[in-house]
């Protein structure tokens, strides 16, 4: 999987939305953005993901660039229960194994 | 929703006992994998499975490991002779294609192994 980048950590206010961002400089064209998340004491959890475009779903939002350099991920309206470690991923067909990396860690604020 | 469930949430073993952590995957899903996360560390893949063979194994996943499909439902990872290192969180996870550009995997909550 190619390398991706993100801070190690963020805080934000409950109720306000929140930006997490990803660099993958090195994305090749057939790459995947997928975001993961895991919440304190348990396994991973799917988020989102794309490839060229702007994707919406009932967790979150992602926001790929249009040079897909980078990405977003945007939580519209964070809560207590959204504190947990975010992971941006890039994937390929070529290999089904997730590779981890060590996340941005998420603290939200009451 | 459809959910992964692993068994037992924690298991304590003796160095060099054999342990069998047991995962269910989701139902109509065709591949299977474990990772471990070390405390306080990443998430780390061990070994993918499919069609009743391993399909990639890591560096981690040496002779001392071994997965099984016994039955339709069950997915098993067995550790030989474990050491005190092999402590960790082992997760086991499903997913429905292989097509990982496409496709979400599915995680359970964990069995918490530790060797005393």
């Amino acid at each position: 999987d190619a390398k991706t980048t993100q801070p190690n950590s963020m805080e934000s206010n409950e109720e306000e939305p929140v930006h997490l961002p990803c660099n993958h400089s090195t994305i090749s064209g057939t790459d995947y953005i997928h975001w993961y998340r895991q919440l304190p004491s348990q396994g991973p959890e799917y988020v989102i993901h794309g490839l060229t475009s702007n994707v919406n779903n009932r967790m979150a939002s992602l926001a790929i660039a249009e040079d897909r350099k980078s990405s977003t991920l945007i939580l519209h309206r964070a809560t207590l229960r959204d504190a947990a470690v975010y992971y941006c991923i890039l994937r390929d067909g070529r290999d089904d194994k997730i590779i981890f990396g060590k996340g941005t860690r998420l603290h939200i604020l009451p | 929703e459809p959910e992964v469930t692993q068994t037992p949430s924690h298991q304590v073993t003796q160095m060099g006992q054999e342990v069998i952590l047991r995962c269910v995957p989701i139902s109509n899903h065709l591949y299977f994998y474990w990772y471990r996360q070390i405390l306080g560390q990443k998430v780390e893949f061990l070994v993918s499975f499919y069609n009743n063979e391993i399909s990639e194994k890591s560096e981690i996943f040496d002779d001392q490991f071994s997965v099984e499909r016994p039955d339709g439902s069950n997915f098993t990872l067995k550790i030989r002779s474990t050491k005190l290192e092999d402590s960790a969180m082992y997760f086991c996870a499903s997913s429905h294609d292989r097509d990982g550009w496409d496709t979400e995997a599915f995680f359970g909550q964990g069995t918490r192994l530790t060797v005393v």
